[in-house]
């Protein structure tokens, strides 16, 4: 199984709303990773978890939460969001050792948010 | 400065033939590797091809190759035999030993193959 799977596929949520994206991966990889990217731009780290403990922060707004309640799974929690948070959400995987430079990134097929 | 420089937003080939997408890269850490993603409208990110920083031969995976020079410090992406499917937006990465789970992205280019 090699593949990073996100749910849902799409999410339409109002500026009140709270929701969660879900990323799930059955690689045994201990990096797992959240970005965002808007269309025809290149997808911005927003957070890195390396064996379940969240390793970088890209100086994300509070109102995205991330969550990883096991080695498998990430989870990301929105709570009042913009609408300038439109835009496709994905989440990736790495084996998680560090400073080996070929490891790369699987990606799941993203979440396509609107914030209305 | 910008890790990761891809200088053509867009570009177009005809089916059939070959197409080069340029990436150049700033580390000034000896261990790095190099990546190619390739993204369809469906949105998904698909790894295409790694190169090391001690890799002494270009890599190639299919009809994909990398033509990696150190000294000018670009890995340039060839697309031999284009098909229609190839079009999508292409990203070029890399990843630094000293900065762990890091990737660099650059600004990726959008390649529309014609029939």
């Amino acid at each position: 199984d090699t593949e990073v799977t996100q749910t849902p596929k799409h999410l339409v949520m109002g500026m009140t709303n709270k929701k969660s994206l879900k990323c799930e991966q059955h690689m045994g990889h201990r990096a797992m990773y959240w970005y965002k990217q808007k269309a025809k731009k290149p997808p911005e780290l927003m957070f890195v978890y390396s064996y379940e403990k969240l390793s970088i922060n890209e100086s994300v707004p509070s109102r995205f939460s991330p969550e990883c309640p096991n080695s498998s799974l990430l989870n990301l929690h929105l709570h009042a969001l913009q609408p300038e948070d439109s835009a496709l959400y994905l989440c990736a995987s790495s084996q998680g050792q560090g400073a080996f430079t070929n490891e790369k990134l699987f990606f799941g097929s993203g979440t396509q948010l609107s914030v209305l | 400065a910008q890790k990761i420089t891809q200088t053509q937003p867009g570009m177009f080939v005809q089916e059939k033939e070959a197409v080069t997408l340029d990436c150049t890269y700033d580390t000034s850490d000896p261990s790095y590797g190099l990546f190619w993603y390739k993204q369809p409208s469906s949105g998904e990110m698909i790894f295409l091809i790694y190169q090391g920083s001690y890799d002494q031969q270009n890599a190639t995976e299919g009809r994909y190759s990398l033509n990696f020079q150190k000294a000018r410090k670009s890995a340039n992406l060839v697309i031999s035999a284009s098909q229609l499917g190839d079009s999508a937006m292409y990203f070029c990465a890399m990843r630094e030993s000293y900065t762990g789970n890091q990737f660099y992205f650059g600004t990726g280019t959008s390649l529309t193959v014609i029939p």
